[in-house]
C-alpha cells in the first residue's frame, strides 16, 4: 500500500544535540511538506519541496534544515539552534502544479522531547 | 503564519447530534480542504472545495464555501462517538497550505 512512513515515532534530543526525522513517501508524489505542530494548536510551515534538489523556507524555518536528494525522502534536521524543538512534527506529500486540487497525505508524526 | 481560523475552538455534543464547525481565512485560495486528526497522529484528508464551488458534499459530511465572506463551514451529520477527533481546515493559496489551530470535537455516547 502506498503512503508516508516517518521514523522514529519518540525521539529523545539532549541540549545541543542534532537529530534527523526521517520521511519517506512510495506515491511518487513530487512535492513534500514539513510541519510542526504543538499542544492544541494548528500545522506550522517548516519548509517544502517541489522538485528534487529544490526546497523552500516555510514560516518557522529558523533551527531547521532539509535536504531533498530523492523524490521519495525528505528528512528534517533538527538543529542546535533551534530552541524550543518539542514538538510534534508531520511531513505530509502532495501533488503541486495541476494537481494542486488534491489533498494533503500525510505521516503518523514523530514526537520530539529535549531532555 | 496561520490562515484559517476555526470556531468553536471545542464542541461537544451527543451521538446522534450534528456537529457545525467554521472556517474563516483571509486571503484568496484555489481550495479549501478539511482535515481530521485523532489524538497523537497525522491528519486524514476528509473534503476538498475548490473556490468556484458553493457546496459539497461526501458521506455524512457537508462544506459550503463562501468566498465572499472568506469563511466555509462543515457539517457532519448523525454523529458517532467515532467522530471524536480535531479538526483543521486548511486553505491552498499557490504552492503550499496553510491550516488553522482546529475544532475538538467530542461526541458523547
Amino acid at each position: 500500500d502506498g503512503g508516508i512512513t516517518q521514523s522514529p515515532k519518540y525521539l529523545f534530543r539532549k541540549e545541543g544535540q542534532n537529530v534527523t526525522l526521517s520521511c519517506e513517501q512510495n506515491l511518487n508524489h513530487d512535492a513534500m511538506y514539513w510541519y510542526r505542530q504543538d499542544p492544541g494548536q494548528g500545522l506550522r510551515l517548516i519548509y517544502y519541496s517541489q522538485i528534487v534538489n529544490d526546497f523552500q523556507k516555510g514560516d518557522i524555518a529558523e533551527g531547521y534544515s532539509v535536504s531533498r536528494e530523492k523524490k521519495e525522502s525528505f528528512p528534517l534536521t533538527v538543529t542546535s539552534a533551534q530552541k524550543n524543538p518539542t514538538a510534534f512534527y508531520l511531513c505530509a506529500s502532495s501533488t503541486p502544479g495541476v494537481g494542486r486540487h488534491y489533498g494533503y497525505t500525510f505521516g503518523s508524526g514523530t514526537r520530539l522531547t529535549v531532555v | 503564519s496561520q490562515q484559517g481560523e476555526e470556531d468553536p475552538q471545542a464542541l461537544s455534543i451527543q451521538e446522534g447530534e450534528n456537529a457545525t464547525m467554521n472556517c474563516s481565512y483571509k486571503t484568496s485560495i484555489n481550495n479549501l480542504q478539511w482535515y481530521r486528526q485523532n489524538s497523537g497522529r497525522g491528519l486524514v484528508h476528509l473534503i476538498l472545495i475548490r473556490s468556484n464551488e458553493r457546496e459539497k458534499h461526501s458521506g455524512r459530511l457537508r462544506v459550503t464555501l463562501d468566498t465572499s465572506k472568506k469563511s466555509s463551514s462543515l457539517l457532519i451529520t448523525a454523529s458517532r462517538a467515532a467522530d471524536t477527533a480535531s479538526y483543521f481546515c486548511a486553505t491552498r493559496a499557490n504552492n503550499d497550505m496553510r491550516f488553522g489551530a482546529g475544532t475538538r470535537l467530542t461526541v458523547k455516547p
